[in-house]
């Protein structure tokens, strides 16, 4: 049973479209992350959440992207105005409570078409 | 070079094998973790070993840190076909913003033919 569940599995959209991805946590913890993942390529950390607060965040997450978590249980990332490279898997994780491992959803692919 | 580099790329077994991965760094750590990713699904959680501990088992899996060369191996002793996937090694960066963030290397393509 996977630690978070993330929709949609798969979402395919038009070039300058919003998108909104999301993941919901089998139990309540404090600190979420967004990574992402270009087919064959490695996997990139794009922003960690702790507390209903972005805590860190890298170049790649600019001002398209947006992340919350409205009713405190789903945790969302939205792409504003979708692009061809931002085509790719989307992995959300949650922290373990003991030593800082992570447990990831199975991700969600985005197509830009 | 980036933080956290498997070699090699890709590495092809017979089953039974061992099979061996390694992972370079540039910058000290807290710790180093080992993730397992089957085509086109999340990552897993295999293994994680402190920037305090030199070698660490879980089943078939052994893993080795080397602090002073920034380096790690895994190894995964008699391996099996279910064992085929990508392994990636992931550093928490110490000294970093404390948020638990993991850097990943580009990964081991790992084949186990039956």
């Amino acid at each position: 049973e996977p630690e978070v569940t993330q929709t949609p599995s798969h979402q395919v959209t038009q070039m300058g479209q919003e998108v909104i991805l999301r993941c919901v946590p089998i139990s309540n913890h404090l600190y979420f992350y967004w990574y992402r993942q270009i087919l064959g390529q490695k996997v990139e950390f794009l922003v960690s959440f702790y507390n209903n607060e972005i805590s860190e965040k890298s170049e790649i997450f600019d001002d398209q992207f947006s992340v919350e978590r409205p009713d405190g249980s789903n945790f969302t990332l939205k792409i504003r105005s979708t692009k061809l490279e931002d085509s790719a898997m989307y992995f959300c994780a949650r922290k373990g409570t003991t030593n800082g491992e992570l447990f990831f959803g199975e991700g969600s692919r985005l197509t830009v078409l | 070079s980036q933080q956290g580099e498997e070699d090699p790329q890709a590495l092809s077994i017979q089953e039974g094998e061992n099979a061996t991965m390694n992972c370079s760094y540039k910058t000290s750590i807290n710790n180093l973790q080992w993730y397992r990713q089957n085509s086109g699904r999340g990552l897993v959680h295999l293994i994680l070993i402190r920037s305090n501990e030199r070698e660490k088992h879980s089943g078939r899996l052994r893993v080795t840190l080397d602090t002073s060369k920034k380096s790690s191996s895994l190894l995964i002793t008699a391996s099996r076909a279910a064992d085929t996937a990508s392994y990636f090694c992931a550093t928490d960066i110490r000294g970093s913003s404390n948020t638990g963030k993991l850097i990943f290397g580009q990964g081991t393509t790992l084949q186990v033919k039956p």
